[in-house]
């Protein structure tokens, strides 16, 4: 299967700082970019959906002035959480998809730990 | 509006034993269903996928699922489970450009 690779895979920041978090699509170019979130022992929540070379579509009650999506190019996506807070502590799993329909699946990366202190 | 539902939180079952895990949706149009496994701390592995043609599906590791539209569920299933199974399962839907994933399933294998 495809490769996509999330980077990084652990980060702690202090409170007031902001953090990007990479994912890349090694070996395809990827239409879509998904964006994830999961807390301890709960399912994956969709933060965003980024299509390359536009602006991110957000779900309900994420603000999307403090996480910023970027999709420059058909491999690679980034999400800065601006201006963390410990609440912003999570798991954030990114995933990328080949084509504009759900009949090609989304890759997922590896996960990115991150701790707000 | 499109969910999925995996109503066992927690199943504990023993190395060598049968499994089902059960996943139930809810989707006005033909799905696309998926089986991801995730280990802790790790991203999400795909295990199988049906998008149409033959109700049962074969996926790596052993696992199959079956699509019964009837019943709208897409359970997995192994006939004989190893300790390394142990990780959380995630059923979902692809509903146009978008994944619906239910809450989980935490797979426990005792010896």
């Amino acid at each position: 299967g495809a490769v996509v690779s999330q980077h990084p895979s652990r980060v702690i920041c202090k409170s007031g700082t902001s953090v990007k978090i990479e994912c890349r699509s090694l070996d395809f170019q990827a239409t879509t970019m998904f964006w994830y979130r999961q807390f301890p022992k709960q399912s994956l929540m969709l933060m965003a959906t980024s299509n390359e070379g536009s602006k991110a579509t957000y779900e309900q009650g994420v603000e999307k002035d403090k996480f910023l999506i970027n999709h420059a190019s058909l491999t690679l996506s980034t999400l800065t959480v601006t201006s963390a807070h410990p609440e912003d502590s999570s798991f954030y799993i990114c995933s990328a998809s080949r084509g504009a329909k759900m009949n090609t699946e989304a890759f997922f990366g590896q996960g990115t730990r991150l701790t707000v202190v | 509006a499109q969910s999925v539902t995996q109503p066992d939180i927690h199943i504990t079952v023993s190395e060598g034993a049968s499994l089902e895990l059960r996943c139930n949706y809810s989707y006005g149009a033909t799905p696309y269903l998926f089986w991801y496994v995730q280990s802790p701390g790790q991203g999400l592995q795909l295990l199988l996928k049906y998008f149409s043609g033959d109700t049962l599906v074969q996926g790596i590791k052993g696992f199959e699922a079956e699509f019964k539209r009837s019943q709208s569920s897409f359970n997995l299933r192994k006939p004989s489970v190893h300790w390394s199974d142990a990780a959380e399962y995630f059923c979902a839907v692809g509903a146009g450009n978008q994944f619906y994933f239910g809450t989980g399933t935490s797979l426990t294998v005792i010896p």
